[in-house]
């Protein structure tokens, strides 16, 4: 069976401090992939970021960095630099290549993040 | 904004009605899922459809509720003799088959509040 846990539940942070989110998974399967999304307050899920178990690579895309390590199980998130408008959960989530077969996300249980002027 | 649209989008009912809601996919999209998101909870998989088939259904859809995807297109999710503890936000996502696995697309939910 397939679980995302996400032991922080609620950061708080001044504007311009960095912020880790962290994100341990647990799967049987050999090839999953693992995901960002943010829930701002408006409720919407917006994804972020796609990885694929064979891609170890750490990836950056402006203020946001992800570090993915398989041999932790391990798929952390850090906002550099945070804004206001990062407030929002962030959710870590786990799918299996299942093909024809439809691929369900499993997701973590969130991270509150609030980022305080 | 991404496409997906449900309706209602708040839902306030008494222990005991039927409830019925209703999720329109991006029109393209073949695949359509639903999931249930509790009170500081991450969304849970309710169930997933390829066209009309219901292809999937968790253990956490009891006899109580019933999903349909009658011509492919639009979904309905019903929920009979709901209870307090049916209380939460119901999510719905479409995706394309052959899209990368996972890219979903979530629409606005619809939050159910039983009283």
């Amino acid at each position: 069976a397939q679980k995302v846990t996400q032991a922080q539940t609620e950061i708080s942070v001044v504007e311009k401090e960095d912020v880790t989110l962290d994100c341990v998974y647990e799967t049987r399967d050999t090839t999953y992939y693992l995901f960002w999304y943010k829930q701002p307050p408006s409720g919407e899920l917006v994804f972020l970021i796609r990885r694929n178990s064979f891609d170890e690579q750490n990836e950056i895309s402006g203020r946001y960095s992800w570090n993915f390590q398989k041999s932790t199980s391990s798929f952390n998130f850090t906002i550099t630099a945070s804004q206001v408008v990062d407030s929002a959960v962030y959710f870590c989530a786990l799918s299996e290549a299942r093909g024809a077969a439809g691929n369900k996300l499993t997701f973590g249980g969130g991270t509150r993040v609030l980022v305080k002027p | 904004d991404t496409g997906v649209s449900q309706d209602p989008r708040h839902k306030i009912t008494k222990r005991g009605q039927n409830v019925t809601f209703r999720c329109d996919p991006i029109s393209e999209h073949n695949r359509l899922y639903w999931y249930r998101q509790t009170l500081g909870q991450g969304p849970e998989f309710l169930t997933y459809f390829q066209n009309e088939a219901q292809l999937e259904k968790s253990r956490l859809l009891s006899d109580r509720f019933s999903a349909e995807r009658p011509k492919g297109s639009f979904s309905t999710l019903e929920i009979q003799r709901t209870e307090q503890g049916d209380s939460a936000m119901y999510l719905c996502a479409s995706s394309l088959n052959g899209a990368p696995v996972g890219e979903q697309y979530f629409g606005p939910g619809t939050r159910l509040t039983v009283t």
